[in-house]
């Protein structure tokens, strides 16, 4: 398998735009979960799915956030509208088993609002 | 609420030296630990993983402790190479499994 990946890896945008973030999770992982960088608040959980199920998502910091999970292979994070301190390193991760289990992240979305 | 903290925030060694990497929680109530290497413009790379019932876990050169009482764990590496040099973190899950807490990490640079 060739890991979780994201995509795109720098997302340079005006604010007031939307953005949508991707991340394919591993074949067969059973649990996706989004995190934020930054660095004033380190890692932050956004949300997390099971079995393509939101299961917590009371890291969304607002509305103008959003996450789906349509099929087990395929997740978007998306911002509408976007704004400048939403700039961050967004990672997406997946395991086996929730949290208990060793989670593989993504090499992280880029983003800087303008 | 649990906090996770690392101390230092960054260290510069020269090559060979061997370090300790600290991290503190504040509730013991935890159902394991993970150490992350993260190098820079990369995702987050999984080292070592304690359950709450281990004293340590050893990867090569890494040797990775935990003190569920006092609440810490350390991160040993033996014989330090400019390889080395990234961010590492620390991560607790707490007991019910049902949230992972980062710490802010350390930035180790390792001269050759």
């Amino acid at each position: 398998d060739a890991g979780v990946i994201q995509s795109p890896r720098h997302e340079v945008t005006e604010m007031g735009q939307e953005v949508t973030l991707r991340c394919k999770p591993i074949s067969g992982h059973d649990y996706l979960f989004w995190y934020r960088q930054t660095m004033m608040r380190g890692l932050e959980l956004l949300i997390y799915f099971n079995n393509n199920v939101p299961i917590d998502d009371s890291g969304m910091p607002e509305d103008r956030f959003s996450a789906k999970m349509p099929n087990a292979s395929f997740s978007t994070l998306k911002i509408q509208p976007s704004e400048p301190r939403d700039s961050a390193v967004y990672f997406c991760a997946s395991s086996p088993n929730g949290f208990i289990t060793e989670a593989f992240f993504g090499q992280g979305t880029r983003l800087t609002v303008v | 609420k649990q906090e996770v903290t690392q101390i230092p925030a960054a260290l510069s060694v020269p090559e060979g030296e061997n370090l300790v990497l600290n991290c503190s929680f504040t509730d013991s109530a935890i159902y394991n630990l993970q150490w992350f290497r993260q190098d820079p413009g990369k995702g987050l790379t999984s080292l070592l993983l304690i359950q709450s019932s281990q004293r340590e876990q050893t990867s090569g050169r890494l040797n990775a402790s935990l003190d569920k009482s006092s609440g810490r764990s350390t991160l040993y590496i033996a014989a330090s190479q400019p390889g080395d040099s990234a961010t590492y973190l620390c991560a607790v899950i707490n007991q019910a499994g049902t949230a992972l807490i980062f710490g802010k990490g350390t930035t180790l640079s390792v001269s050759s």
